[in-house]
């Protein structure tokens, strides 16, 4: 199974400033997603990191304010951007563990709250 | 479009006390269901994969089962360890992860 590490683990921020979270896997890959988990919800898909182009945007997020940056096989980030109380979530980076119709692997998490 | 529900929301178990969560899906091409724990604050751990009905796999105290419409992780005699919130989710023809809200299982020595 893929190892994957968040960075930061958790995090306070101001309304208003952006945060920017890493996912680092120890193998390469071809697909990277990132998901949002609201404090007492499930996991919903924010978008499908390419390497080599643009994100791919689910429904309900835009770049704008979920840019991410994908420079190799191993490494992807999220940024959350002007953020408000309401970006308060625990975000996760996911990767497919040998196919897209396989299983798939979480990191730890990042716990964000905004002030 | 499509959707994973499951159900109780909460399940408080006594020590040894089996039971059953289920996880009822509509998908348009069911290419695989999957069962997760999460621990709070943590991501969530992969546990099962189940591709067609009448599968079944188990580890340890958990046995998943597959039918046409649902899903069940059956925990028997769990220990206090078992508690944590079950997730279901299923992949579907575009390939997607949709899951369900999930079921937190308390179990109490």
């Amino acid at each position: 199974s893929a190892v994957i590490s968040q960075k930061p683990s958790r995090d306070i921020c101001q309304r208003g400033t952006s945060l920017t979270i890493q996912c680092q896997v120890d193998s390469q890959v071809t697909m990277m997603f990132w998901y949002r988990q609201q404090p007492g919800q499930s996991l919903t898909l924010i978008a499908t990191a390419n390497q080599g182009s643009e994100a791919t945007y689910e429904s309900g997020f835009v770049i704008d304010k979920f840019p991410i940056s994908r420079p190799n096989l191993t490494f992807s980030t999220l940024t959350v951007s002007n953020m408000s109380p309401e970006d308060s979530s625990i975000y996760l980076c996911s990767v497919d563990s040998r196919g897209s119709n396989t299983e798939a692997f979480f990191g730890q998490g990042t716990r964000l709250t905004v002030v | 479009e499509d959707q994973v529900t499951q159900s109780p929301e909460a399940l408080r178990l006594q020590e040894g006390e089996s039971s059953s969560l289920n996880c009822s899906y509509t998908v348009s091409g069911l290419r695989g269901l999957f069962w997760y724990r999460q621990d709070p604050g943590k991501g969530p751990e992969f546990l099962f994969t189940l591709y067609s009905a009448g599968e079944e796999k188990e580890k340890e105290r958990l046995k998943a089962t597959l039918t046409k419409k649902e899903s069940f992780l059956h925990i028997t005699a769990p220990k206090p360890e078992d508690s944590a919130t079950y997730l279901c989710a299923v992949r579907a023809y575009d390939y997607k992860l949709s899951f369900g809200a999930g079921t937190t299982v308390t179990v109490r020595a």
